[in-house]
C-alpha cells in the first residue's frame, strides 16, 4: 500500500514550453502533497506543500508564478512548470501523506525528469 | 532552524562487512527522523523512522539505526553490507510542529565485492 506514482517519468520540451506533471496517490487519500527538486547530486529542496482544496505554500525563493501547484482531489496534485527554461531542467519529485493518518511518513513518488533545450 | 548534516559524500565498504551512514540534526522540540534510499533516476524509499520510544530503530532491508539525544544523531547501520545496497542514502528530520522534512545532502554507499 502507500503507493504514490508521477507522470511522465521524464519529459524533454523546447524552452518557454510549459510542462505538466502529475502526482497521484494510487491507494490512499493525501491531503497534503509536497514538491520537491532535485539537482544532481544533490539533496532534496522542498519546494511547495500542497493542501486538498486550497492555494499551495511555497518556499522562500520559489516563484508561485513559474511553478503553478494544482491540488483538486485528495488523489492527485499537479505541478506545472511554466515558460520553462534549461535552467528549470531537474529531477522533481513529490511525496504524499495519508489524509488523517497517524503515521508521520511522507511517501515519494518515483520522481520526473524535466529536460528544457 | 532545523537542519540535517552527512558528514560523508561517500561511504566504501567491503560485501559482508558492517556499514555505518552518519547524520546529525539540528532541531527544535523532539525530533521525527527518517532515512531514506534513493536508487538511480528512481524516487525515494523509506527504510525507517524513529519518532518516539526505543532508540534503536529497525526498517526495511536489515538496516536499523540508533537515535542518540545527546550527540543529536541518528546514524544508519547495517550488521552485513551487501553489493545491493549500493546506492544514495537520505536522513531527514522533521519538527513535530511542521510538515515539512529537511534531508541531508546525501551519503552514497558503494559495497564491493
Amino acid at each position: 500500500g502507500a503507493v504514490v506514482s508521477q507522470h511522465p517519468s521524464r519529459v524533454i520540451c523546447k524552452s518557454g514550453t510549459s510542462v505538466k506533471i502529475e502526482c497521484r496517490s494510487l491507494d490512499f487519500q493525501a491531503t497534503t502533497m509536497f514538491w520537491y527538486r532535485q539537482f544532481p547530486k544533490q539533496s532534496l529542496m522542498l519546494m511547495a506543500t500542497s493542501n486538498e482544496g486550497s492555494k499551495a505554500t511555497y518556499e522562500q525563493g520559489v516563484e508561485k508564478d513559474k511553478f503553478l501547484i494544482n491540488h483538486a482531489s485528495l488523489t492527485l496534485s499537479t505541478l506545472t512548470v511554466t515558460s520553462a527554461h534549461p535552467e528549470d531542467s531537474s529531477f522533481y519529485i513529490c511525496s504524499a501523506r495519508i489524509a488523517g493518518g497517524h503515521t508521520n511518513e511522507q511517501f515519494f513518488g518515483p520522481g520526473t525528469r524535466l529536460t528544457v533545450l | 532552524a532545523q537542519s540535517v548534516a552527512q558528514p560523508e559524500d561517500q561511504v566504501n565498504v567491503a560485501e559482508g562487512n558492517p556499514l555505518t551512514v552518519k547524520c546529525t540534526y539540528s532541531v527544535s522540540g523532539n525530533p521525527y527522523l527518517f532515512w531514506y534510499v534513493q536508487y538511480p533516476n528512481r524516487g525515494l524509499q523509506f527504510l525507517l523512522k524513529y519518532i518516539t520510544g526505543d532508540n534503536l530503530v529497525k526498517g526495511s532491508y536489515g538496516f536499523e539505526a540508533e537515535f542518540n539525544k545527546s550527540q543529536t544523531s541518528f546514524h544508519l547501520k547495517k550488521p552485513s553490507a551487501l553489493v545491493s545496497d549500493s546506492a544514495l542514502y537520505f536522513c531527514a528530520v522533521r519538527s513535530y510542529n511542521t510538515d515539512k522534512l529537511i534531508f541531508g545532502t546525501g551519503t552514497r554507499l558503494q559495497v564491493f565485492p
